[in-house]
């Protein structure tokens, strides 16, 4: 069966660092990949999507890799602030219109 | 202001009881969706809708049942059968259907009493 896995449940970093999460999937040929962001109590908001022909993707202090051969996705979060604690969702998406999978999610905490 | 509006923010339900959370989009998305999500589990859908009048199970439908009378409406009703309901409910949109990027509302906590 599909199955969609992030590295961890928690994550804790100090400011400034670099903070990475994994995403790894298996039995599965996504077509493209989201990142969400969840805040406690409140519904994801939508990060970044990388389709299966790119390899990374950026946005401000955002940046998504996506290797179909390893079927990992990295996502980084460079010069991390206290701001960045939260949730962050994996999910993948095909081509063929099924509906999103998504992962358990990683909560970052980033101390000051 | 474009978005998903969700109620209510909490809702209380007593055994046997069926309830209703309501789920309303201006955006003019054509999908609609609801999850619920558990400590640990992730997200889970229930039940998803790419056009008006039609919908389709997901993955933990049992329990739970829906409608789509309106393209802008997506009302979940939790069911006496379903014999564990507490959980965050979210409902999401897509602009046409699903695998897209989704819009998600601010979410029900339901709780038993």
């Amino acid at each position: 069966s599909q199955k969609i896995e992030q590295n961890s449940e928690a994550l804790n970093i100090q400011e400034g660092k670099t903070a990475t999460l994994t995403c790894n999937y298996t039995n599965y040929s996504p077509a493209y990949l989201q990142w969400y962001r969840q805040d406690p109590g409140r519904g994801p908001v939508f990060l970044l999507l990388i389709r299966e022909n790119e390899k990374e993707k950026r946005k401000e202090r955002l940046k998504v890799t996506f290797d179909t051969t390893l079927k990992q996705s990295l996502f980084h979060i460079t010069a991390s602030q206290p701001a960045d604690s939260a949730t962050y969702l994996c999910a993948l998406g095909s081509q063929a219109g099924t509906a999103l999978i998504f992962g358990k999610g990683t909560t970052l905490s980033v101390s000051s | 202001d474009g978005g998903i509006t969700q109620s209510p923010k909490y809702l209380f339900r007593k055994e046997g009881q069926n309830v209703t959370l309501s789920c309303e989009q201006n955006l003019n998305h054509d999908a609609m969706y609801w999850y619920r999500q558990d400590p640990g589990q992730g997200l889970r859908l229930i039940y998803y809708s790419q056009i008006v009048n039609d919908f389709q199970k997901g993955d933990i439908a049992e329990g739970y049942s829906v409608s789509r009378e309106k393209k802008e409406s997506f009302p979940l009703t939790v069911t006496s059968a379903q014999k564990n309901p507490t959980a965050f409910y979210l409902c999401a949109s897509s602009r046409h259907g699903p695998g897209e990027t989704q819009y998600f509302g601010p979410g029900t906590r339901l709780l038993v009493l």
